[in-house]
């Protein structure tokens, strides 16, 4: 089974609704990532959290809210998608303390918005 | 302007040449990351490195701090690793991530 899961895989969704994408990890790290990419541009930090308390945006935050439900959970929800929106998302994690903070990340939602 | 810059961006290869990406970058790091995507999406970590040289199989990755550059070297490059290489720095906070080189190897 994958370390770092991510659902649903693919969405496609209109302009203003309200829409969440899931995190699972069973890899037991504390520090878990959000990230978008676009063609061109890389992958850009929306969220990160380094425990269950700790929320930190990132650098293209604006629209998007995030909850860590449990050290193994975080979500990410577009309140009102809209179009450039539209995006491939990961969902990454690292563990703390360790010297070198590798990431492992999910399979990515591949998101439309109309 | 992109705190970690790649080149090239996109790369051809004949199978069985030495493939050199490069990743240079200005903000003060502690690690770079090398990843690799495939044509499906999935990221993977090949290296995760702050000084010297790491090899695994047929992949070497280098840096050099003090010049602020790290490689990634492919020997005898085969079609199977075709895909888009990405390297990232590490703050101690947050990872910050070249565009990526697009590598396509030739049979």
């Amino acid at each position: 089974d994958a370390d770092v899961t991510q659902t649903p895989r693919n969405r496609i969704t209109k302009t203003g609704k309200r829409i969440m994408l899931e995190c699972s990890q069973t890899k037991g790290h504390d520090r878990m990532y959000w990230y978008r990419q676009d063609p061109g541009l890389g992958l850009r930090l929306i969220y990160y959290s380094f425990d269950v308390k700790d929320i930190n945006k990132g650098e293209i935050s604006d629209g998007y809210s995030v909850s860590r439900q449990a050290q193994a959970k975080f979500s990410l929800s577009l309140e009102s998608a809209i179009p450039n929106q539209t995006a491939l998302y990961f969902c990454a994690t690292s563990e703390w303390g360790v010297t070198y903070n590798e990431q492992f990340f999910g399979p990515g939602t591949r998101l439309t918005v109309l | 302007k992109n705190e970690v810059e790649q080149s090239p961006q996109n790369l051809t290869a004949q199978e069985g040449e030495f493939i050199t990406i490069n990743c240079s970058y200005s903000v003060g790091i502690s690690a770079l990351h090398w990843l690799q995507q495939h044509p499906g999406g999935g990221i993977v970590s090949l290296f995760m490195l702050s000084s010297g040289k790491k090899k695994h199989g047929r992949l070497i990755a280098t840096i050099n701090i003090q010049e602020k550059h790290s490689s990634l070297h492919i020997t005898a490059s085969h079609p199977r690793d075709s895909a888009v290489y990405i390297c990232a720095g590490y703050t101690g906070n947050q990872f910050y991530f070249g565009t990526g080189t697009s590598l396509t190897v030739i049979p």
